[in-house]
C-alpha cells in the first residue's frame, strides 16, 4: 500500500522569503508520480506540480519547485519569495503506475504567509 | 463556469436521511472519482470509475453508493447519513493518459446532524 507523509500540519513564513513543505512517501513500486496540490481558504484544490519517479530533473512551475530525493523517498515542495496568497493548506500525493494511479494524499500542511 | 461541478455545494441533513451528491463535468474525461475531505487525514477515494460501466470502491466506500449515469455525470450517495460522515466531498476527473493530475470540483460541505 501507499503512504504519504506530511510532518508539518502548519507553518510560518515571512513574505518575500522562501519556504520548503516536507513530504515522504512510501511504496515498493518503481514507477509512480508525486503531485502537490494547493487548497485557499476558498476550498478548491488547485495542481501546482509533479514529478514522475524515472524523472532525472527536479520540477519546476514558476515559484513552485519540487525537491525530489528518491533514496530518500522525499518530495518537498518548495515555494520562493512566498505571497500572501500562498496562505492556504497544501497537500502532498502520489499515484502509482501498478496500482491503477489512484492519488494518495497526505494530511497537508497549513502554510500562512506573514506580512 | 466550473469544469466540474458539484451540487448542492453545501448541505444540513439528519442522521438516517438519504444524500445524492452530483458531480457533471464537461472536460471529456473518463476518469472520475469522489474523495472526501476530513481536517488531518487528507482527501481519501471513496469510489472511482474509469468508464461508464467500470465502477471501483476505493478506500473508505462503506456507506456509500454511486452511480455513473453517463461520461459526463458521476453521483454519490449516503442511502441513511450518519454523523460521522460530515465532511467535504469533493469529485474530481482525469484523463487516461495522465491519470494522477486530477481536476477538482469546488467541493460539497455536508454536515449530518
Amino acid at each position: 500500500a501507499q503512504k504519504i507523509t506530511q510532518t508539518q500540519p502548519g507553518m510560518f513564513v515571512q513574505e518575500k522569503e522562501a519556504v520548503t513543505l516536507d513530504c515522504t512517501y512510501d511504496t515498493s513500486d518503481q514507477s509512480y508520480g508525486l503531485f502537490w496540490y494547493k487548497q485557499p481558504s476558498s476550498g478548491e484544490m488547485i495542481f501546482l506540480i509533479y514529478q514522475g519517479s524515472y524523472d532525472e530533473q527536479n520540477a519546476t512551475e514558476g515559484r513552485y519547485s519540487l525537491n525530489f530525493q528518491k533514496a530518500r523517498k522525499s518530495a518537498n515542495l518548495v515555494i520562493s519569495a512566498s505571497q500572501l496568497g500562498d496562505s492556504a493548506m497544501y497537500f502532498c500525493a502520489m499515484s502509482v503506475n501498478n496500482a491503477g494511479n489512484m492519488l494518495t494524499f497526505g494530511g497537508g500542511t497549513r502554510l500562512m504567509v506573514k506580512p | 463556469d466550473a469544469d466540474v461541478t458539484q451540487t448542492p455545494r453545501n448541505r444540513i441533513t439528519k442522521t438516517g436521511k438519504r444524500i445524492m451528491l452530483e458531480c457533471s463535468q464537461t472536460k471529456g474525461h473518463d476518469r472520475m472519482y469522489w474523495y472526501r475531505q476530513d481536517p488531518g487525514l487528507g482527501l481519501r477515494l471513496i469510489y472511482y470509475s474509469f468508464d461508464v460501466k467500470d465502477i471501483n470502491k476505493g478506500e473508505i466506500s462503506d456507506g456509500y453508493s454511486v452511480s455513473r449515469q453517463a461520461q459526463a455525470k458521476f453521483s454519490l450517495s449516503l442511502e441513511s447519513a450518519i454523523p460521522n460522515q460530515t465532511a467535504l466531498y469533493f469529485c474530481a476527473t482525469s484523463e487516461r493518459t495522465a491519470p494522477g493530475e486530477l481536476f477538482f470540483g469546488e467541493g460539497s460541505r455536508l454536515t449530518v446532524l
